[in-house]
């Protein structure tokens, strides 16, 4: 059963909008939460990590929150670029480091058109 | 800047090939994985190693050998290989703090 579920699967939205992207889970325990970027036909590269109970981040255009209790988390992109366009993936550790078992979702396919 | 590097690329072989995948990572990471990613699904764990000559299996194990010679050299072997295992291959490297991936393998198997 897959314990990382992400939505939308996929998503086009228009160079300067803002989008959201979700990340449900029901992986015990949740240590912290990562997002990850994966430009096509390469690899992830972390964006952000989340931690505590309720937790908020921002890096830049990009800003997430977690929900421990809901076992929710959400991914927002601001202004978009062109260079947006990737798959968005959410992974969830059930450790205190990335030595732990990671859980991935299947990922968010964003598309930033012109 | 972790650097973990694959080869082949890409790489296509016939069923019933023997096929090797290459991760370099230079990092003095101890702990080294494989993945597959599959269009609908998340990464999947192959194998995976917290050292030279050691080996763990992952979730998705079954066609799959893996080996790791030295710190540095991570490789996933497929003796016979199928179909089903026509995949995008990431190794990753990690640290404490976060995982390190290299730009994956594209692996069809005729």
């Amino acid at each position: 059963k897959t314990q990382v579920e992400q939505s939308p699967q996929s998503l086009v939205v228009r160079q300067g909008e803002n989008c959201v992207l979700q990340c449900n889970y029901s992986v015990t325990p949740d240590n912290h939460l990562r997002w990850f970027k994966q430009d096509t036909g390469k690899g992830l590269v972390s964006l952000t990590v989340l931690v505590d109970q309720k937790d908020k981040t921002s890096n830049g255009r990009y800003s997430a929150t977690l929900d421990k209790d809901a076992k929710h988390s959400t991914l927002h992109i601001t202004a978009t670029l062109l260079d947006d366009t990737a798959t968005y993936i959410c992974v969830v550790g059930d450790r205190g480091s990335a030595l732990g078992r990671l859980h991935f979702g299947a990922g968010t396919q964003l598309i930033v058109i012109p | 800047e972790a650097a973990v590097t694959q080869s082949p690329r890409n790489k296509v072989t016939v069923t019933g090939g023997n096929v090797t995948l290459s991760c370099r990572q230079t990092n003095s990471h101890n702990y080294m994985y494989w993945y597959r990613q599959d269009t609908g699904h998340g990464l999947r764990l192959i194998h995976y190693s917290y050292g030279a000559g050691n080996l763990q299996i992952g979730d998705v194990p079954d066609g799959y050998k893996a080996t790791r010679t030295t710190q540095e050299d991570f490789f996933l072997l497929l003796e016979l290989a199928s179909p089903s295992q026509t995949s995008l291959y990431f190794c990753a490297s990690s640290d404490w703090d976060t995982q390190y991936f290299g730009p994956g393998t594209r692996l069809l198997v005729l």
